[in-house]
């Protein structure tokens, strides 16, 4: 299967800080996924980015598929964005995603 | 409905009980999936439904584990005869059409076996 690297592992942040977290992925994928694993344990989407650059708020998200690996930026970071960020890249099949081991986030005030 | 839905939100279990795990999937969507997640660690594949095919069970870890999917929406995921090492949260996911068009997750069950 297609193994996901995420890093960092951990990061802590001061509010207000800037951050990138990195995805890379052994085989080339035609789709990619980010998540975020809040506290109490909820995973929401935040991006689907199969290429090329998303945004949504602070929050933006580049996939680079010929070179196999994707970024998430989180700007002006908040205690909201602590969790666990997770990446996903589907089986060609699309049966199933394989999920990173994932980076955990604190921001603190 | 409007997301994913999940029942219960906790379960506690006592060792050698079966329990039964339920997943109401977004209204339309085709594709479901079961994943579990234990304590820290990343999200494991438990098994896939999509429309009427065979459902693909590559994911389960023993013949303990076993899901159903009645008329194309609700799941329950059985785990017989309980382990501790079953203890995790167990997280449905629903996809429109498969998994190259994303996933919306549920907000888990957590089973812990006592």
């Amino acid at each position: 299967g297609i193994q996901v690297e995420q890093s960092p592992p951990d990061l802590i942040l001061q509010e207000g800080a800037n951050s990138t977290l990195r995805c890379n992925f052994s085989d080339s994928v035609n789709n990619l996924q980010w998540f975020h694993q809040n506290p109490w344990g909820q995973l929401i989407n935040l991006f689907y980015i199969p290429s090329g650059t998303k945004q949504n708020g602070r929050l933006s998200a580049t996939t680079v598929a010929t070179e196999r690996y994707s970024l998430l930026y989180i700007s002006s970071s908040q205690t909201t964005d602590s969790g666990v960020y997770f990446c996903a890249a589907p089986t060609n099949t699309g049966n199933q995603f394989y999920f990173g081991t994932g980076t955990s986030l604190t921001v603190i005030p | 409905g409007a997301g994913v839905s999940q029942s219960p939100s906790n379960k506690v279990t006592e060792k050698g009980k079966d329990v039964e795990l339920r997943c109401d999937p977004i209204s339309g969507h085709t594709a479901l999936y079961w994943y579990r997640q234990s304590l820290g660690q990343g999200l494991e594949f438990l098994i896939y439904f999509q429309g009427n095919s065979a459902p693909d069970k590559s994911g389960l870890p023993s013949d303990r584990f076993s899901a159903e999917r009645t008329g194309g929406s609700v799941s329950t995921l059985t785990i017989q005869r309980t382990q501790q090492e079953d203890s995790a949260v167990y997280l449905c996911a629903s996809s429109p059409l498969g998994g190259n068009y994303g996933y919306t997750f549920g907000s888990g069950t957590r089973l812990t076996v006592v």
